[in-house]
């Protein structure tokens, strides 16, 4: 059963804590992705990796960072340096391969600052 | 200018209508398009993807695209209530490779 997994769906972080949100895939892509989503408002990139041991910031990478040490694995940090943490963090991945780079999403992890 | 506009919306259309989606984008080099459902509270769902000029259909989905204009479009033919969303329209400038760029969606309502 291939798919992605994010965990946990809900987290709550109290100011000036470090929280860590995991992402896994098993569909063997190479590309994964960190969104963040507020409400009523689209996807923003945060980060991105096309390969492993490498990643690229996305439009606001500001407060947060990601690892690639496996290629189904692309953790996300939010540091207490994030000041407006409270969203809905979506992970994707997408295969380069064939021509097509779809992207597949996670189900997402809310994030709320107490 | 945003890199890639969506009609803001809400959409309301009557179940059994045909829903149109509109989607322009700034980059004329842009090789690849996409268009995604997300229900309230849910995740983004791919629902098509479209890489040359012209209609791609897929069910009741047909996706429209014109290079020289820059848009892509959405049409939902025979709308449901089940196709009450958020539509994402996304776009990336390679065809391989590279990260995309996403609209901040259209909220389209059927109506029973």
């Amino acid at each position: 059963d291939g798919g992605i997994t994010q965990s946990p769906k809900y987290l709550f972080r109290k100011e000036g804590q470090n929280v860590t949100l995991s992402c896994e895939q098993n569909l063997n892509h190479d590309a994964m992705y960190w969104y963040r989503q507020d409400p009523g408002q689209g996807l923003r990139l945060i980060y991105y990796s096309q390969i492993v041991n490498d990643f690229q910031k996305g439009d606001i990478a500001e407060g947060y960072s990601v690892s690639r040490e496996k290629k189904e694995s692309f953790p996300l940090t939010v540091t207490s340096a994030q000041k407006n943490p409270t969203a809905f963090y979506l992970c994707a991945s997408s295969s380069f391969r064939e021509g097509l780079n779809e992207q597949f999403f996670g189900p997402g992890t809310r994030l709320t600052v107490l | 200018q945003k890199e890639v506009e969506q009609n803001s919306g809400p959409l309301s259309v009557p179940e059994g209508a045909i829903a149109s989606l509109n989607c322009t984008y700034s980059d004329r080099v842009s090789q690849s398009f996409f268009w995604y459902r997300q229900y309230s509270g849910k995740s983004p769902e791919l629902i098509m993807s479209i890489y040359s000029n012209g209609d791609k259909e897929d069910g009741r989905f047909t996706a429209q695209l014109n290079k020289a204009s820059q848009y892509v479009s959405l049409l939902i033919r025979d709308s449901q209530p089940s196709d009450s969303a958020t539509y994402l329209c996304a776009v990336n400038r390679e065809t391989n490779a590279g990260k995309s760029t996403f609209g901040d969606g259209t909220t389209l309502t059927v109506k029973p």
